[in-house]
This record gives structure tokens, C-alpha cells and sequence, in this order.
């Protein structure tokens, strides 16, 4: 079964503090890895995609890394914001039938303290 | 570039009428795909469109339907609305394929009532 998990479902920390978001995966035909943030009743904002060929990628303040032998990608946030306080999504491209798809995790809820 | 579009952002809707979503995909790209977010499932794949053909469909009853026209644009039909059909829907363009990257909409709400 293609699955994909977020730990931990929820984080609260003080602003300021570096974190890492964990997802797994363990379906070994994930085309690449895409990470999203949602704010609570909107869409997605892409974060940062890496290809199946790259081990990371970077933007700004965040750092995602992907290792699909052992089906894990990281999400690093340095310094947190209260701004980044949102939901944090990991979800897998995978090439299906003719063209492709995204399965998605449950989410993971940050909270940022001021 | 404008961003990925869709209309209308809310609908309440009474159970077993129908409801045509819409989605304008940023320009460019040919590829539309439709999920579906609630809390207890999160995000599930509806379908993907390219080129006015459907390519993939995910695991959800005939009574969600779509298509996409010449122009990229697309809509999603629901018919026979249950309560189970409340959620997010949203929807999410890429240039070429439903695994590349992906950019979303700010999606529908639908309400059934």
C-alpha cells in the first residue's frame, strides 16, 4: 500500500528554535518529493521540490533532503517565525499510468510562539 | 504569472443536487489535477487532466466526474451530493505531468447540507 507519514502530527516551539519535520515513505517508486505549507482554510504553497536524482534542496531558511534507500525526507526550518506557524505537508510524486500523482502525508501542525 | 485560480471559493449545497467547480491553471501549463482534502481522509487524488484527456483517476465514485478544455482550464462535476462530499477541493497545475511540481489553488469549499 502506497502510504506516506508525517511525525510528528503536531509541534509547538519558542520562536527562534531550528526544527525538523520528518515524513517517510514507503513506496520505493516516489518519483520526487515535494514539501507544502498550508495556512488553515487555504491552499498549498509549494516549499521546495527535490527530483529522485537530488539529495536536497534549499530556500531561504528552510532545507528539505531526501533519501529514498531508506524512504525518509527531512524538512529543516532554521530560526523559526511565528509567521511559519501553518501546516506542513510532504507528498510524493509518482508516475502512474500515463501520467502521475501526488500522495500526500497527514500533515504536520507547527505552532511558533512568539 | 498569475497563479492557479478557481471559482467559486465557497458553495452550500442541499444533498442530491449537483455542483460544477472550476479551476483556471496558470498559463503554460497542461497539466490540471483535482484533490480532495477532509479531515479525516486529508488529501486524496480526484484525477488528472492533460491535453483534454484524462489520464489518471483515483478512487472515488462515478458521480465525481471532470474534464479540461482547449484551453487548460478545467472543471470537476459532482452529481448526487451526499454530506460526504463536504470538503476542500482543490485544485493543482503543472506544466507537464500530476508528478512534477505542483502548484494549488486557493480551493472550494463545498458545504452539503
Amino acid at each position: 500500500k502506497q502510504e506516506v507519514t508525517q511525525i510528528p502530527a503536531a509541534l509547538s516551539v519558542p520562536e527562534g528554535e531550528n526544527l525538523v519535520l520528518n515524513c517517510s515513505f514507503t513506496d520505493s517508486a516516489i518519483y520526487n518529493l515535494q514539501w507544502f505549507r498550508q495556512d488553515p482554510g487555504k491552499g498549498l504553497t509549494s516549499l521546495l521540490l527535490i527530483q529522485s536524482s537530488q539529495r536536497e534542496q534549499t530556500s531561504g531558511r528552510l532545507n528539505a533532503s531526501l533519501d529514498k534507500s531508506s524512504g525518509r525526507s527531512t524538512l529543516y526550518i532554521a530560526a523559526s517565525q511565528p509567521g511559519d506557524s501553518a501546516t506542513y505537508l510532504c507528498a510524493g510524486g509518482r508516475i502512474y499510468n500515463q501520467g502521475g500523482k501526488l500522495i500526500f502525508g497527514q500533515g504536520t501542525e507547527l505552532s511558533v510562539k512568539p | 504569472k498569475a497563479g492557479v485560480t478557481q471559482t467559486p471559493r465557497y458553495l452550500i449545497k442541499t444533498r442530491g443536487q449537483q455542483v460544477t467547480l472550476s479551476c483556471s491553471p496558470i498559463s503554460g501549463h497542461r497539466s490540471v489535477s483535482w484533490y480532495q482534502q477532509t479531515p479525516g481522509q486529508g488529501l486524496q487524488f480526484l484525477f488528472e487532466y492533460f491535453s483534454e484527456t484524462q489520464r489518471n483517476k483515483g478512487n472515488f465514485p462515478g458521480r465525481f466526474s471532470g474534464r479540461q478544455f482547449s484551453n487548460s482550464r478545467s472543471e470537476m462535476n459532482v452529481s448526487t451530493l451526499e454530506l460526504g462530499d463536504s470538503a476542500l477541493y482543490l485544485c493543482a497545475s503543472s506544466e507537464a505531468q500530476g508528478f512534477d511540481e505542483q502548484f494549488f489553488g486557493p480551493g472550494t469549499r463545498l458545504t452539503v447540507l
